[in-house]
């Protein structure tokens, strides 16, 4: 079956401006995960969803930061005023129904914010 | 918080040899999961081989087995009979089982190269 998509697979922004990145999870999968990962690093973790709540946002960065996941399936990754910190690749996951269940990756979108 | 630690930030091999890569962590709790995914070019995470803390048997996975020493808080990956299509970045990962705590903590990774 289809894995993990996000889309877009690039997105170029200036400082300042509001972006939107897209994960679609594998069908059936209520657990779905966000990770940002830096140049030379590995991914850190930014939030975790479990069906439509968002039930450990420990890793958003500071308020500029949200997501969404209103139908329990997509989730959207929104960043406000984005600054050029910002730039990294960003991971959705998903998992069958979290705990043990192994996470299944996209491909990432990366972000570059000029 | 835990903690991960890679030390090899770039590892070779030659085709059809055996090559370990090096992982450890720091926790206080006594069981968790520890994972090493491997990342080609494309991106894309691809889980390789986990741990549960509690099982003193290795993990094996065809050419892919660990060496876990839990009190030493150590899990090593071997790759035997390394193909080309190894070649990738191999990051460690921990995650807690306490419940609400999904998250995974990863290393920052080995780039393995494969020599043919």
């Amino acid at each position: 079956g289809a894995g993990v998509s996000q889309t877009p697979s690039n997105k170029v922004t200036e400082k300042g401006k509001y972006v939107e990145l897209r994960c679609d999870p594998i069908s059936g999968h209520t657990a779905l995960y966000w990770y940002r990962q830096s140049l030379g690093q590995g991914p850190e973790f930014l939030i975790y969803f479990q069906g439509t709540g968002a039930a450990d946002d420990s890793g958003l960065p500071n308020d500029r930061f949200f997501a969404v996941r209103p139908e329990g399936s997509v989730s959207t990754l929104k960043i406000q005023r984005t600054e050029r910190g910002d730039s990294a690749v960003y991971l959705c996951a998903s998992s069958s129904s979290g705990g043990w269940d192994t996470q299944y990756f996209g491909p990432g979108t990366r972000l570059t914010v000029l | 918080a835990q903690t991960v630690t890679q030390s090899q930030p770039e590892m070779s091999v030659q085709e059809a040899e055996t090559v370990t890569l090096s992982c450890t962590y720091d926790t206080s709790e006594s069981d968790y999961y520890l994972f090493w995914y491997k990342q080609p070019p494309s991106r894309q995470m691809i889980l390789v081989i986990r741990q549960e803390a509690y099982k003193q048997q290795n993990a094996t996975e065809n050419r892919f087995s660990v060496n876990f020493q839990k009190a030493a808080k150590s899990f090593s990956l071997k790759i035997s009979d390394s193909q080309l299509g190894d070649a990738a970045m191999y990051f460690c990962a921990y995650r807690s089982p306490q419940g609400g705590s999904e998250k995974l903590v990863f290393g920052k990774g080995t780039k393995l190269t494969v020599n043919p």
